[in-house]
């Protein structure tokens, strides 16, 4: 495998479900990031993790929970989720933050459908 | 709240036609990066701008960064079908923040055979 890889590529929940999404980096790259892509908005970034640290948490509701146990992977974890977050969930990755983000190294994403 | 707008947001020509699309802000970005994004999977940077009037080419496509650093444009000679998908324009504030990228909507192209 390589660059980065993004499991599951679709999966449909309901609002009182728990899953998880997770995302896995072969570029070696320090930083690691999730997106939320909603039909006609921008992409909206939601957690930055650098060397397993979150720096970035953009207001984003408790339901959706980040961990992210080595450089290489970061997971998203799900509850009590809403139909409002059904979404493309996108991880991406870059060699630091180095001041600016750099090259951002995108996965496939997630189809998230919340029934 | 920073904001990038992108136009135009849908753009149908036939295979053959030269085609600009724009990225508009009224911030200042440390640098610019367009990305293309096709159904199903997830953006792929083309390219990075980092100084004001830069103007760099990828094969039929040429991107510039305006003299302010507050926008950008992407220029496609002779489009061809593979050409077809999302475009997306990121701005970096830079200076050692952790603001990510902003981005902006996207042109949703495609280019008819």
């Amino acid at each position: 495998e390589t660059g980065v890889t993004q499991t599951p590529r679709h999966l449909v929940m309901g609002m009182t479900n728990k899953k998880s999404l997770k995302c896995e980096q072969h570029l070696g790259h320090n930083a690691m990031y999730w997106y939320k892509q909603s039909a006609k908005k921008p992409l909206e970034l939601m957690f930055v993790y650098n060397f397993k640290e979150q720096t970035e948490n953009n207001s984003v509701p408790s339901r959706f929970s980040p961990e992210c146990p080595n450089s290489s992977h970061l997971f998203l974890h799900l509850h009590t989720l809403q139909p409002e977050d059904s979404a493309l969930y996108l991880c991406a990755s870059s060699q630091g933050l180095a001041g600016a983000y750099g090259a951002q190294y995108f996965g496939p994403g997630t189809r998230l459908t919340v029934l | 709240t920073q904001l990038l707008e992108q136009s135009p947001q849908f753009l149908s020509i036939q295979e053959g036609e030269n085609l600009t699309v724009y990225c508009n802000s009224s911030s200042v970005f440390s640098s610019l990066q367009w990305y293309r994004q096709e159904p199903g999977e997830g953006p792929v940077l083309l390219v990075t701008v980092v100084t004001g009037g830069e103007v760099k080419k990828l094969k039929r496509l040429t991107f510039q960064f305006g003299d302010a650093r507050k926008d950008s444009s992407l220029h496609i000679t002779a489009a061809q079908p593979g050409d077809t998908g999302l475009y997306l324009c990121a701005g970096e504030r830079g200076g050692g923040g952790a603001d990510g990228l902003t981005f902006g909507k996207g042109t949703h192209l495609i280019i008819q055979p």
